[in-house]
Parts: structure tokens; sequence; C-alpha cells
């Protein structure tokens, strides 16, 4: 069945960085695009950003620039969410999620389904 | 501050039907389609109703979803207790080029 499993928790200290592993199974990895997506502690849901798992192109949502990149291994049907200098306020579980649809109009694709998520604390 | 404006929480008891809401403008409901994902406790989002009323297989048909202008809405009839959970819709916004998601609505069964 169609799957995407991420990596464990982390605890990391402000400053640091962290990579958040989703691998995907069940599926042509390549045929679907991959987003992620941030629930602080408590909150709602804020999308990130996606990238195209054919061409490797991220794009990101206003407020995840610079410090936050999208990265894929299509040899292990893996994609991948880096986080550099850590700060207490993206302590946070982070969820990919697979994009389904007519692929072309963003405004027709969902999301389904969603990695289990990672918890990633930032805290001295 | 949510794009989308949902009510914070909603009620209901063992077999009612329950709505909840989802606001918005021209640049993502008015305009596109509308997305509900269920958030059970201390778990991932899934998928409830795509496209605006499309159930994806496997969902009950007590959980419809609508859309009128730049609102939506999400029915739950013969509500059950493990529809306790939080709502939220979602959908493509022209102006940010990008997704838009509701605060979330707490849906308890009383």
């Amino acid at each position: 069945q169609v799957q995407l499993v991420q990596s464990g928790s982390e605890l990391k200290k402000p400053g640091a960085s962290v990579k958040v592993s989703c691998k995907a199974s069940g599926y042509t990895f390549t045929s679907y695009a991959m987003n992620w997506v941030r629930q602080a502690p408590g909150q709602g849901l804020e999308w990130m950003g996606w990238i195209n798992t054919n061409t490797g192109n991220p794009t990101y949502a206003q407020g995840f620039t610079g410090r936050f990149v999208f990265s894929l291994d299509t040899s292990v049907s893996t994609a991948y969410l880096q986080i550099s200098s850590l700060k207490a306020e993206d302590t946070a579980v982070y969820y990919c999620a697979r994009e389904c649809g007519s692929g072309t109009y963003k405004s027709y694709n969902w999301f389904d389904p969603w990695g289990q998520g990672t918890l990633v604390t930032v805290s001295s | 501050q949510s794009v989308l404006t949902q009510p914070p929480s909603a009620s209901g008891t063992p077999g009612q039907r329950v709505t909840i809401s989802c606001s918005g403008s021209s640049s993502n409901i008015g305009n596109n389609y509308v997305y509900w994902y269920q958030q059970l406790p201390g778990t991932a989002p899934k998928l409830l109703i795509y496209r605006n009323n499309q159930r994806p297989s496997g969902v009950p048909d007590r959980f419809s979803g609508s859309k009128s202008g730049t609102s939506a809405s999400l029915a739950i009839s013969g509500l059950r207790s493990e529809d306790e959970a939080d709502y939220y819709c979602a959908a493509w916004d022209d102006s940010l080029s990008g997704w838009v998601f509701g605060g979330g609505t707490k849906l308890t069964v009383l």
C-alpha cells in the first residue's frame, strides 16, 4: 500500500541543523510531487512548500526561505527536509505529504497520504 | 492568523448532524477547490473530502462537503464518538501561489 514513513523525533540545540527524511513506498516516487507541512505545538497546519520529484526543483512558501531546504534521493524514493540555524520557534511536527490529482493545476490537487510526522524539538 | 477562517470548536451528541464552516476569499475558495482533512488525536492528518464534495474510498458517506461562493462547509451526520478530531479546510491560493489552511476546528462528541 502507499505509505510515507518519516524519520524519528529529534532534539536539537539552537543554531544546529536537522534533516528529516520521508521514505515513500507503494508507488512510483517520481510520479507525484512531495509537500511539507508544519504543525507547531497545539497549532494548526502550515504549508511549507513542495518539491518536484521529477526535476528536484523546490518551491518554498513565504516564511520558509533561506533556512529550509527540500531535497531528494530518488534512488531510495526519499524526500528530505533540512532546517539550519534552528530556533526555538522551529519546534514543531513536520509532515511530508504526497500530492495527488491532475498534476497540472495545483488547485485540482490534494495531499494523500501523509507521513506520520517528525517532531523536532529545539531547546538548549 | 490563518488565511481561511474556521470556528475553533464545534460539538454535538451521538447521532446528531454538525457542520463546520470555512470562509475564504476570491483568491482561494472563491476560485478553487476546497479540501478537508481530519486529524485524529496524536495522528497525522488524513484526506476526508477532495474537490469540494468528493469522498475518497473508505470515507463514510456520513461526511459531505459543499461550497458556495467564498465559503465551504463540512457536514457530519450520524455523529459518532470516533469522529472526535480536528478538522482542517484547505485550498490553493492564487495570490500566494500556495496552499492555505484554516486554523482547524476541534470537534467534540458530547
